[in-house]
């Protein structure tokens, strides 16, 4: 059973960077069938995509947080990772990591459980 | 940017059938996805691929697409199907993600 768990800092002070940590079980990063994705969702609010990984490195991100963005991966240790810059309260959410298929089509079709990053000084 | 179109709500009595809508000028082209998500909890997949089910979903979920509408069928609407329910796809390209606004489907 694949499974997916989000790590990180809860608490984020305005200007610094936010770092999200994505471990992934029964299943590897390296398989390269594929994307290792990050997304987001305020409170109330829907969801929004950030970007995603491939096994290789490659990268795509939302336009709109773009130049805010860096998703790496770490497959010695099955983790792919977020870093979101200066961030702002607009950046408070619950962020998940999920899987999506690349050359399966399938969508994202596990996912963590989420994990809640407040932005307040 | 590319956006995706969703009703904000829907409601149906138990027993009927509910149609949730998304509209997107790449649906042609590109896949849609479905996920339903109950409160506090991650997102669950219940369509992939337009039309295709996940193996657990009930066969109650149905996906259909035609030009740039794709609709998330639940027939016979039971009260856990109470949920929020968002479609996915990509841009032209297939580079970027992108959700719809969410339907809130409420069970009355």
């Amino acid at each position: 059973q694949v499974q997916l768990q989000e790590s990180g800092p809860g608490l984020v002070k305005p200007s610094q960077t936010l770092s999200l940590t994505c471990t992934v079980s029964g299943d590897s990063i390296s398989s390269g069938s594929y994307y290792w994705s990050w997304i987001r969702q305020p409170a109330g609010k829907g969801l929004e995509w950030i970007g995603r990984i491939f096994a290789s490195g490659s990268t795509n991100y939302n336009p709109s947080l773009k130049s805010r963005v860096t998703i790496s991966v770490d497959t010695s240790k099955n983790q792919f990772s977020l870093k979101l810059s200066s961030v702002t309260a607009a950046d408070t959410a619950v962020y998940y990591c999920a899987r999506y298929g690349g050359t399966t089509q399938k969508g994202f079709d596990y996912w963590g459980q989420g994990t809640l990053v407040t932005v307040s000084s | 940017s590319y956006e995706l179109t969703q009703p904000p709500s829907v409601a149906v009595s138990p027993g009927q059938t509910a149609r949730i809508t998304c509209s997107g000028d790449a649906l042609p082209k590109q896949y849609a996805y479905w996920y339903q998500q109950r409160p506090g909890q991650a997102p669950v997949q219940v369509i992939y691929k337009d039309s295709e089910r996940p193996s657990g979903i009930p066969e109650r979920f149905s996906g259909s697409s035609s030009g740039t509408i794709v609709t998330l069928t639940i027939s016979g609407v039971q009260a856990e199907d109470e949920a929020d329910y968002y479609c996915q796809s990509a841009d032209r390209s297939g580079t970027y993600g992108v959700f719809g606004g969410g339907t809130k489907l409420t069970v009355l």
